[in-house]
């Protein structure tokens, strides 16, 4: 069974810091390029970030640029987020999803994990 | 960057069709036949029911079906069953290597 398991969420202030990690089981994560996509609480979903299947090509929506950073780990079968300069609006529910091609460019991703929960607050 | 916009809410009786739009921009839906549609009950994870305009992955019913004219794309749903009451997204691909959703639908099973 293919599953994806997002990770690293949690309460932070305004400005800090925190990195989310997915680890895929049932599945090689390396061939596939990878994204973020986050939901706030009640609302749509909104791409975030996306890495291809070498790492080698990063992208970014506009309203994270500059504070998100995503990566991968091929040994790990793992994908990253590092979110900084956090702000209130960046509260939501993260999920990782792999897409259905090496590069961000299918318009599609296959499957989904859970979500991990950022809520950012003073 | 702004998202692709949906209808908030669409109807249905029981075994009627309906239909979801899904309005971009010559910058995504209407230069690329790269339109995705998932489907995302309460709670869990949303759902690939459409890719590529109008590939329906291994496992989708047949009654879930994607179509696209100039910068609208659209998801039919015929046979409408109380299962398939839920929130749908259309994404696709924008120039540049990004994604943009749609602002989403909810489906209701009257």
């Amino acid at each position: 069974e293919v599953q994806l398991l997002e990770s690293g969420g949690g309460l932070v202030q305004p400005g800090g810091s925190l990195r989310l990690t997915c680890a895929a089981s049932g599945i090689s994560l390396n061939a596939n390029a990878m994204s973020w996509v986050r939901q706030a609480p009640g609302k749509g979903l909104e791409w975030v970030s996306g890495i291809s299947g070498s790492g080698t090509r990063t992208h970014y929506a506009g309203s994270v640029k500059g504070r998100f950073t995503i990566s991968r780990d091929r040994s790990k079968n793992t994908v990253s987020l590092q979110l900084n300069s956090l702000r209130v609006e960046d509260t939501a529910l993260y999920f990782c999803a792999r897409d259905r091609g090496a590069l961000v460019d299918t318009g599609a991703v296959d499957y989904w994990g859970q979500g991990t929960l950022v809520t950012v607050s003073s | 960057q702004s998202a692709l916009t949906q209808p908030a809410s669409v109807s249905g009786s029981p075994g009627q069709s309906i239909t979801i739009s899904c309005t971009g921009t010559s910058s995504d839906v209407g230069t690329f036949n790269l339109v995705s549609w998932y489907q995302q009950h309460p709670g869990k994870a949303p759902k690939l029911m459409i890719y590529e305009d109008t590939e329906r992955p291994s496992g989708v019913s047949y009654r879930f079906s994607g179509s696209k004219s100039g910068n609208t794309a659209s998801l039919t749903i015929s046979g409408l069953q109380a299962e398939d009451e839920a929130d749908y997204y259309c994404c696709s691909y924008r120039t540049g290597d990004t994604y943009v959703f749609g602002t989403g639908t909810k489906v209701t099973v009257l």
